[in-house]
């Protein structure tokens, strides 16, 4: 079993939707968690952190189940600008400075 | 507030010649550094990671080597190329404490010809 496991889509949804993304991780000694957007041939950046009581930033809802290990995304009222990658990050556990990245899930908002 | 450059954004290479790509921190101090390739369509590979300087641990047997001179300076070598080096280079740190966010610099494309 992968360590960070992830949908590679594409979802393509029309402008407004709205979209979910899971991402399940094995080490259950996981201490953080991360979502990062990548757009096509740029570097990945850190979208929003993920709580244990879940958080929310706009459109964008970050979800943690610990006990089923996954984590999710919801975007709301997709819009064009949403297209992109989004990249699963899990990091921690046994002091280990290695986050674990998952191969990532594709967006694709069309009009 | 922190920044981090990487140069150059892309190079076009023959197969067989040396590679020196830089990674430069601004605005911390004792950061954890990091290289990552992503192959076209690909997730990201970690290559190396540095806790401090003169300290490097590789995740994959390669033909590629780190170096980590100064703090804030992470250098990506190779003494010869392949074709499989193509692809994309990304440079990363994070605060030392190992949990937090890591922040990415643009990226070098790399062709190897």
């Amino acid at each position: 079993r992968k360590e960070v496991e992830q949908d590679p889509g594409p979802f393509n949804v029309p402008e407004g939707a709205t979209v979910a993304f899971n991402c399940t991780y094995s080490n259950s000694a996981s201490q953080s968690f991360f979502w990062y957007r990548q757009d096509c041939r740029k570097e990945p950046k850190l979208l929003m952190s993920v709580y244990s009581s879940g958080n929310e930033d706009g459109r964008f809802t970050a979800q943690l189940n610990r006990a089923s290990q996954y984590i999710s995304l919801l975007i709301r009222d997709s819009k064009l600008s949403d297209s992109a990658t989004y990249l699963c990050v899990v990091n921690g556990g046994g002091g280990s400075y290695i986050p674990t990245f998952g191969r990532g899930t594709s967006l694709i908002v069309h009009p | 507030s922190q920044t981090i450059h990487q140069w150059p954004a892309t190079l076009v290479q023959p197969v067989g010649s040396p590679l020196s790509l830089e990674c430069t921190v601004e605005g911390t101090s004792n950061p954890n550094l990091y290289w990552y390739r992503q192959a076209a369509g690909r997730g990201l590979q970690l290559l190396f990671y540095s806790v401090g300087i003169g300290q490097i641990s590789s995740e994959v047997p390669q033909n590629l080597s780190a170096s980590r001179p100064q703090d804030r300076q992470f250098i990506l070598s190779s003494k010869k190329l392949l074709l499989s080096d193509s692809g994309f280079y990304l440079c990363a740190w994070s605060a030392h404490s190992g949990r937090e966010t890591q922040y990415f610099g643009p990226g070098t494309r790399l062709l190897v010809l």
